[in-house]
């Protein structure tokens, strides 16, 4: 699977958008990006995913660039419940279907200031 | 409310023994998954079953074992042979479907040694 590369942090107004960048520059053609979230102490939450097009869903939506080496997540009116660490992550899907082992990377922790 | 129900939410072992953590889904998924997390670390992934009375060993199966006698049901037991259990266990399914489909997790059970 693609290596990702995230912000260590990030700090976000109540209120506002937040946009969560993720570079994944060696994504291949049949790999698809998914984004999860952890509170602490919590599991990670599935946010939304998408392959080449961009994606909305009612939490989230998920741009991704045309050449598909980054993407972004965006929160469109954070609130404080949204502080929480942001993974992206790529995961090949096989044709056959099978389905496993997502890969966790550092993420970016964002805080939401009232 | 469908979900994966994860217990205990806490769990202390003495030395040498074995204990088995709960996981049970109620979402009709086929795959499940065991995770470790350890303090600021990523995910990684013990065990997974596709199908009923089918697993593999995932990056870490040494120590642990697991069973799929049902489909709801995936525990985990971690076995005196497992020489640092301390950590946050996370479980997690998904549906086979067009194999893109989201793993979704637990809220996970915390393991300490006494």
């Amino acid at each position: 699977d693609a290596k990702t590369t995230q912000p260590p942090s990030m700090d976000c107004a109540e209120g506002r958008a937040a946009n969560l960048p993720c570079n994944h520059s060696t994504i291949s053609g049949n790999e698809y990006v998914y984004w999860y979230r952890q509170i602490h102490s919590q599991g990670p939450q599935y946010i939304i995913h998408g392959l080449k097009n961009n994606e909305t869903n009612e939490m989230a939506s998920l741009i991704i660039t045309e050449d598909r080496k980054s993407s972004t997540l965006i929160l469109p009116h954070a609130t404080l419940r949204d502080t929480a660490v942001y993974y992206c992550i790529v995961r090949v899907v096989y044709s056959g279907g099978s389905n496993y082992k997502l890969t966790f990377g550092k993420g970016t922790l964002l805080t939401v200031n009232p | 409310d469908g979900g994966i129900t994860q217990s205990p939410k806490y769990l202390f072992r003495k030395e040498g023994q074995n204990v088995t953590l709960s996981c049970e889904q109620n979402l009709n998924h086929d795959a499940m998954y065991w995770y470790r997390q350890d303090p600021g670390q990523g995910l990684r992934l013990i065990y997974y079953s596709q199908i009923v009375n089918d697993f593999q060993k995932g990056d870490i199966a040494e120590g642990y074992s697991v069973s799929r006698e049902k489909k709801e049901s995936f525990p985990l037991t971690v076995t005196s042979a497992q020489k640092n259990p301390t950590a946050f266990y996370l479980c997690a399914s998904s549906s086979q479907g067009a194999g893109n489909q989201p793993q979704h997790f637990g809220d996970g059970t915390r393991l300490s040694i006494l």
